[in-house]
């Protein structure tokens, strides 16, 4: 059966304190790893796609980064804006649908 | 151009109603999801439709769940005899016919049964 696990659970920065959020995955076979974000009360707003290990993608100040069993997600000099939930969510090559994780909870002081 | 739009946002219900949950995908999209979220927990993948077709529903509880994305209209999601464990935040997500690995959520719709 395929996992996700992501950790911390919650995590808290003060304003340009860089970190990384870790996505650790067991999936049969992967078509792709999926990167969202999750403000409270609203819907995952799509953030990365990564297909394959050593893959690497960038969107401000997020860098997405995939192995073979993890997925990192680097956030440098964040912002109280990017405070967020963050999920991970693998899909697996014989389906079409995503398999979340339940979060890492960014909170951001400035 | 708009996003996945859902209705209603909110939607209270007593026990033993029904619920009709709606979704329209976004312009050119013909791929959709629907995942539900219970409190604390993670987002659980129910069931994958194309335009009259039902491709994947293993995520369906077997019995009072129903889905369907007819040839013209939003896919709805029906919930009968509603009972209070079905309380949740149901999202649609939406893909287009030429990548169909990308999921383009709405903003749910949150299901409270009295």
């Amino acid at each position: 059966e395929d996992q996700v696990t992501q950790s911390p659970e919650a995590l808290r920065l003060q304003e340009g304190e860089s970190s990384s959020l870790n996505c650790s995955y067991t999936v049969s076979g992967l078509r792709g790893l999926f990167w969202y974000r999750q403000d409270p009360g609203k819907g995952p707003e799509f953030l990365f796609t990564l297909y394959s290990a050593g893959e690497e993608k960038e969107k401000e100040r997020l860098k997405a980064t995939l192995t073979k069993k993890e997925s990192f997600l680097h956030i440098t000099a964040p912002k109280p804006e990017d405070s967020a939930t963050y999920l991970c969510a693998p899909m697996n090559t014989g389906f079409q649908k995503l398999v979340f994780g339940t979060g890492t909870r960014l909170l951001v002081s400035p | 151009n708009a996003g996945v739009m859902q209705n209603p946002r909110h939607l209270v219900r007593r026990r033993g109603q029904e619920a009709r949950l709606r979704c329209s995908p976004m312009k050119g999209h013909s791929h959709v999801y629907w995942y539900r979220q219970l409190p604390e927990e993670g987002l659980k993948f129910m069931v994958y439709l194309q335009k009259e077709n039902i491709i994947d529903e293993s995520g369906m509880p077997k019995e009072r769940f129903s889905a369907e994305f007819p040839k013209e209209g939003p896919s709805i999601l029906r919930i009968q005899q509603v009972v209070r464990g079905d309380s949740a935040a149901y999202f649609c997500a939406s893909s287009p016919p030429q990548a169909t690995d990308t999921q383009y959520f709405g903003p749910g719709t949150r299901l409270t049964v009295l």
